[in-house]
């Protein structure tokens, strides 16, 4: 079983739509989740990070952890062309080791 | 310049040459990473150094060699490289071998 699932979709949505990105993961030791976000031929930067279980809000994202059912979530209101991107969900383990999902490709159409 | 960069952004090598990727860091980091990216593939951790100690190898091949000479530069020597090994490589750095890593934009590598 992998540490971290997520469906590499690719995921098309109309602009303005509101976008539901997710990921499981299997080890219920992991405190921290991250969400990066990735445009075309640059590196991912990080978009938030949730310690725990809950939500966390900035604008329009909003990251959500349910530590019961192992499952991460990332939504995404009012969706923007410029929201099209690679999104790639990731846990934080010791020594800085962040694992990754495969990452889902996100395209927003105006 | 700001930032991770990262040198050279493509580079294109034969299975017997000897190569190196940059990476250097401005954001006054002490710890550094190398990840590789390949195709339909999660992001994987290759090495991580902190204060210039390699503290994570994460079971990587040995053709593939790590440096880091100071807290601002690390270093990824290449040699008898495999076409499987054809992938984006990214740089990434932190504080205190963080959540919070700042990635470069990655060399695009190509074995031949």
């Amino acid at each position: 079983q992998k540490e971290v699932e997520q469906d590499p979709g690719p995921l098309s949505v109309p602009e303005g739509a509101i976008v539901s990105l997710n990921c499981t993961y299997s080890n219920s030791a992991f405190q921290y989740f991250m969400w990066y976000r990735q445009y075309s031929r640059k590196g991912p930067e990080l978009l938030m990070y949730t310690y725990s279980s809950g939500n966390k809000e900035d604008g329009r994202f909003t990251a959500q952890v349910d530590k019961s059912s192992k499952y991460i979530s990332l939504f995404i209101r009012d969706s923007q062309p410029s929201d099209s991107a690679t999104y790639l969900c990731a846990i934080f383990g010791s020594y800085g080791k962040l694992t990754f999902g495969q990452g889902t490709i996100l395209t927003v159409h105006p | 310049e700001t930032g991770v960069t990262q040198t050279p952004r493509h580079l294109v090598m034969g299975m017997t040459n000897k190569k190196s990727l940059k990476c250097e860091q401005h954001l006054g980091h002490n710890a550094m990473y190398w990840y590789k990216q390949s195709a339909k593939k999660p992001l994987e951790l290759m090495f991580v150094y902190s204060l210039e100690e390699r503290v994570e190898n994460n079971s990587v091949p040995s053709r593939f060699s790590p440096e880091c000479p100071n807290s601002s530069h690390l270093f990824l020597h290449l040699h008898t490289l495999q076409p499987e090994d054809s992938a984006l490589y990214l740089c990434a750095s932190s504080q205190d071998a963080g959540y919070e890593q700042y990635f470069g934009p990655g060399t695009r590598l190509t074995v031949t």
